[in-house]
């Protein structure tokens, strides 16, 4: 149980154009979903979280106008990367909660600008 | 801001070997939770642990949360190169309705047969 996907895996795209990655709970309702980014041999950075129906929060320093959040349902929250540029280049990860104290990860998007 | 600090950074170690990982903070979490991340990957949940002084046996590997639940460390036993990874400690803090978790930097382990 408890497992969460992302789709795409990998992601390749021009500078200026935006890409939506998918975050989906599998087999239970997440009523919060949590994004992070992580760069290559560091740890998880936590960009925003989101709750089913409700606006994202986002962290300090994350421009909530450049990653759009959207938790429409109980098993699937979307992260827009907009107008994405070179340095937006990371691993993003997702993860579901459905209780208190556990958070599931999803496997992770790689996001190459070019 | 919470900080966790992990230690060691890296680690090389050869099959067989012991090695513990040590994650402390100034502050108090309600909870301390251990990943293992492969390359590509996501992170995959090793362990929670919530009351201070508590110690979790997984196989080869030992958790413990201080009594202050400030800090926790991990110890492998007779470590495999299976156990080769990015290993990482969340400390978890209730902010309001959210649940967050604030990670340590990690510490990449190498196993060597």
């Amino acid at each position: 149980g408890a497992v969460v996907s992302q789709h795409p895996s990998r992601v390749i795209c021009k500078s200026g154009t935006s890409v939506k990655i998918e975050c989906r709970s599998l087999d239970f309702q997440a009523t919060t979903m949590f994004w992070y980014r992580q760069f290559p041999k560091q740890s998880l950075m936590l960009m925003a979280t989101s709750n089913e129906g409700s606006k994202a929060t986002y962290e300090q320093g994350v421009e909530k106008d450049k990653f759009l959040i959207n938790h429409a349902s109980l098993t699937l929250s979307t992260l827009t990367v907009t107008s994405a540029h070179p340095e937006d280049s990371s691993f993003y990860i997702c993860s579901a909660s459905a209780v208190l104290q556990s958070q599931f990860f999803g496997p992770g998007t790689r996001l190459t600008v070019l | 801001t919470q900080l966790l600090e992990q230690s060691p950074q890296f680690l090389s170690i050869q099959e067989g070997e012991n090695l513990t990982v040590y994650c402390n903070s100034s502050s108090v979490f309600s909870s301390l939770q251990w990943y293992r991340q492969e390359p590509g990957e996501g992170p995959v949940l090793l362990v929670t642990v919530v009351t201070g002084g508590e110690v979790k046996k997984l196989k080869r590997l030992t958790f413990q949360f201080g009594d202050a639940r400030k800090d926790s460390s991990l110890h492998i036993t007779a470590a495999q190169p299976g156990d080769t990874g990015l290993y990482l400690c969340a400390g978890g803090l209730s902010g309001g309705s959210n649940y967050k978790l604030t990670f340590g930097k990690g510490t990449l382990l190498t196993v060597n047969p």
